[in-house]
C-alpha cells in the first residue's frame, strides 16, 4: 500500500530563515500530490499540487517539486513569516483514490 | 460559501453513548471523506465514499458506521463510544479521486 514520511516537528525558524519541510512516499503508482495547511483552531486547506512527475506546486512563496525518481515532494519557502506558523501535511492519493496523510510537520515562526 | 458544514463543533460523550457526525457539502463534489486527527498521527482516513450509494473502509474504520444520505451528506456514528475514540473529526469532499479535497472546520470529540 501507500504511505508517506514527514520530516519531524516541531520546526522553529527566524522570521526570513528558508523553509524545507522534507516528504516522501511510497506508492505502487504515481499519484497526485498535495500540501495542505492547518493554522491554529481550523481546517485544512490546500496549500499547493502537483499531479506528475516533475511538476511543480506553488502558493504564497511555498514551492514543492514531485520527484518521481526519489518519491519525494519537498516543501520549500525561501522566506518565512510569522504568519506561515501552522501544521504542513503532505497529501498523496493513493491509487483507490484515498487521500492519505503525513504525520504533519508543526513550524513556528519567530520575530 | 459555505464549502463543507460539520456538526456540531464540539461533543462531550459518556463511554458506551451513540452520537451522529454530520458534514454536508454545497460544491455538487462526488466524493467525501472522514477523518481522524490525534496528536503526532496526523490524520487517518475512517471511511470514504467514491460516489453516492458507496462507501469504502479506510485505515481505522473499526467502531464506526458511515451512510451517504445523498450526494450533499455523509454522516459518521459511533454506536458505543469509547474514550479511544476521543479524537478530532474532519469530513471532507472533492470533485472526484485524485483532485483537491475541501476540509469542514471539524468536530472535537471528547469521551469521558
Amino acid at each position: 500500500g501507500n504511505s508517506v514520511t514527514q520530516m519531524e516537528g516541531p520546526v522553529t525558524l527566524s522570521e526570513e530563515a528558508f523553509l524545507t519541510i522534507n516528504c516522501t512516499y511510497t506508492a505502487t503508482g504515481y499519484p497526485s500530490l498535495f500540501w495542505y495547511v492547518q493554522y491554529p483552531g481550523e481546517g485544512l486547506q490546500l496549500l499547493l499540487k502537483a499531479t506528475k512527475a516533475d511538476d511543480k506546486g506553488s502558493n504564497k512563496g511555498f514551492e514543492a517539486t514531485y520527484r518521481k525518481e526519489t518519491t519525494s515532494f519537498h516543501l520549500e519557502k525561501g522566506s518565512v513569516q510569522v504568519s506561515d506558523s501552522a501544521v504542513y501535511f503532505c497529501a498523496p492519493y493513493n491509487q483507490g483514490g484515498k487521500l492519505i496523510f503525513g504525520q504533519g510537520t508543526e513550524l513556528s515562526v519567530k520575530p | 460559501n459555505a464549502g463543507v458544514t460539520q456538526t456540531p463543533k464540539f461533543q462531550v460523550l459518556k463511554t458506551g453513548q451513540s452520537m451522529t457526525l454530520q458534514c454536508a457539502q454545497d460544491m455538487n463534489h462526488n466524493s467525501m471523506y472522514w477523518y481522524r486527527q490525534d496528536p503526532g498521527m496526523g490524520l487517518r482516513l475512517i471511511y470514504y465514499s467514491a460516489s453516492e450509494g458507496t462507501t469504502d473502509k479506510g485505515e481505522v474504520p473499526n467502531g464506526y458506521n458511515v451512510s451517504r444520505l445523498n450526494k450533499r451528506e455523509f454522516s459518521l456514528r459511533l454506536e458505543s463510544a469509547a474514550p479511544s475514540q476521543t479524537s478530532v473529526y474532519f469530513c471532507a469532499s472533492s470533485r472526484e479521486g485524485y483532485t483537491e479535497a475541501f476540509f469542514g472546520q471539524g468536530t472535537r470529540l471528547t469521551v469521558v
